[in-house]
């Protein structure tokens, strides 16, 4: 059974370009989560979805960033005109269909996006 | 609001070692609670959970117990190994947030 997978592993854009990050979940996995960690910072929770749905997306900044996760296809988070301040490590997480709060979240190996 | 605070690191000892990361944390109602590793370069990896108050999560030698009373759920191992080496970051889910609180994380150094 393959963990969760994100693609690609490393990303770098240039200021002004669009960066699109992919996860696909753990199979049988229908909750997916987007996290952000900064250098020498812990993970902040950016969004969580559903098959077709955001769930909550108190996470994630009002501007440029989007996150689907589309009936078929993996879940995609999308920054448009990517800063400097966006670089960082994205990790996505997947659960379980179940109580979300008590279920173990298995994470990605992350995407690691440089901004020059 | 909402918020996970473990000690600062990085923490270094010798092999064989006893550990101790401290964590509490501050959420409203019943939160899960949750201990994950990241080795170098690597994605995160549960290393346990407790679902409770007075639940004891274990795996790998690692332990912790959720202590309601004093809102802690400190990570304890009786003899670290080299292996051990890496981030270890204490988190919850409940209390009012669907995805994950994380604290800033632990770098654990062992040294042979």
């Amino acid at each position: 059974n393959a963990g969760v997978m994100q693609n690609p592993r490393h990303l770098v854009r240039r200021r002004g370009q669009e960066a699109r990050l992919r996860c696909s979940p753990m199979k049988g996995h229908s909750h997916v989560y987007w996290y952000r960690q900064l250098p020498e910072e812990g993970l902040k929770f950016m969004v969580y979805l559903q098959k077709e749905n955001i769930i909550d997306e108190s996470g994630m900044p009002k501007e440029r960033f989007s996150a689907e996760f589309p009936k078929e296809g993996p879940s995609i988070l999308r920054i448009q005109q990517v800063v400097r301040g966006d670089s960082a490590a994205y990790f996505c997480a997947s659960s379980p269909p179940g109580l979300a709060v008590t279920d173990t979240q298995y994470f990605g190996p992350g995407t690691r996006l440089t901004v020059l | 609001g909402n918020s996970v605070t473990q000690m600062e690191g990085p923490v270094t000892l010798s092999e064989e070692a006893f550990l101790t990361i401290n964590c509490t944390y501050t959420a409203t109602g019943y939160p899960s609670l949750f201990w994950y590793v990241q080795y170098p370069g690597e994605g995160l990896q549960l290393l346990l959970k407790a679902t409770k108050a007075d639940d004891k999560g274990s795996n790998k030698g690692f332990e912790a117990t959720y202590r309601k009373e004093t809102t802690s759920f400190h990570l304890e191992k009786g003899s670290v190994q080299v292996s051990d080496s890496a981030v270890y970051f204490c988190a919850y889910t409940g209390g009012g947030a669907d995805g994950l609180t994380f604290g800033k994380g632990t770098h654990l150094i062992i040294q042979p």
